[in-house]
């Protein structure tokens, strides 16, 4: 059974410039996260999705991050413009949308603003 | 919103030492999970405790749930090389799927 897919692995980029994150979901899973990891702050939940509407987007650091879940099996994670802080591991994770019930993260995005 | 804390934040072992890592909590917790990330890996589910006072077995692992459901604990008897990584506990807010991850405890083991 395929995991959560993120893309791109890696991705090396200039300040200012616009950065596309990406995350297929497992199938049947109705819960969608984003999370950012930095070695300062640890696993930071950014935004979640229920049935494809944010719930909580608490955790976004500012105007210049956006996210959308156009349907059940495709996220981004947009960052317009980018900055050097921004450099992290980006993680998307899917679950079951009821309480209790496990994450499954995918490989990860490492993001690198130079 | 409110962190959970691990103890220690790092430690280094030897092969075949015994490791044990905590998470505290001020408040009360619905339940607990824990996640193991190798280096350079994503995190990966272990486990979840439901129950007040709960204690789960996994092979070497043992993970247990205070009786006030404030705390928990991850032990790992004789640990070996394939142990090393981070280990998060995450609070669930029991209404809904959203985690808070821990501080994560970061274990080294060397030969």
């Amino acid at each position: 059974d395929a995991g959560v897919i993120q893309s791109p692995r890696h991705e090396v980029t200039e300040m200012g410039q616009e950065v596309t994150l990406r995350c297929k979901p497992i199938s049947g899973h109705n819960s969608l996260f984003w999370y950012r990891q930095t070695m300062m702050r640890g696993l930071e939940l950014l935004i979640y999705f229920n049935n494809n509407v944010p719930i909580d987007d608490s955790g976004m650091p500012e105007d210049r991050f956006s996210a959308k879940m156009p349907n059940a099996s495709f996220s981004t994670l947009k960052i317009q413009p980018s900055e050097p802080r921004d450099s992290a591991v980006y993680f998307c994770a899917s679950s079951f949308s009821s309480s209790n019930q496990p994450q499954h993260f995918g490989d990860g995005t490492r993001l690198s603003i130079l | 919103g409110q962190q959970v804390m691990q103890i220690p934040q790092y430690q280094h072992v030897q092969e075949g030492e015994d490791f044990t890592t905590y998470c505290n909590s001020s408040t009360t917790l619905s339940n607990i999970q824990w996640y193991k990330q190798r280096p350079g890996g994503h995190p990966v589910f272990l486990i979840q405790l439901v129950k007040s006072g709960e204690v789960k077995k996994q092979k070497r692992l043992t993970f247990q749930f205070g009786e006030a459901k404030k705390n928990s604990s991850l032990h790992i008897t004789a640990t070996q090389t394939t142990d090393v990584g981070t280990y998060f506990c995450a609070k669930g807010t029991g209404t809904a799927s959203k985690l808070t991850f821990g501080t994560g405890t970061r274990l080294q083991v060397t030969l």
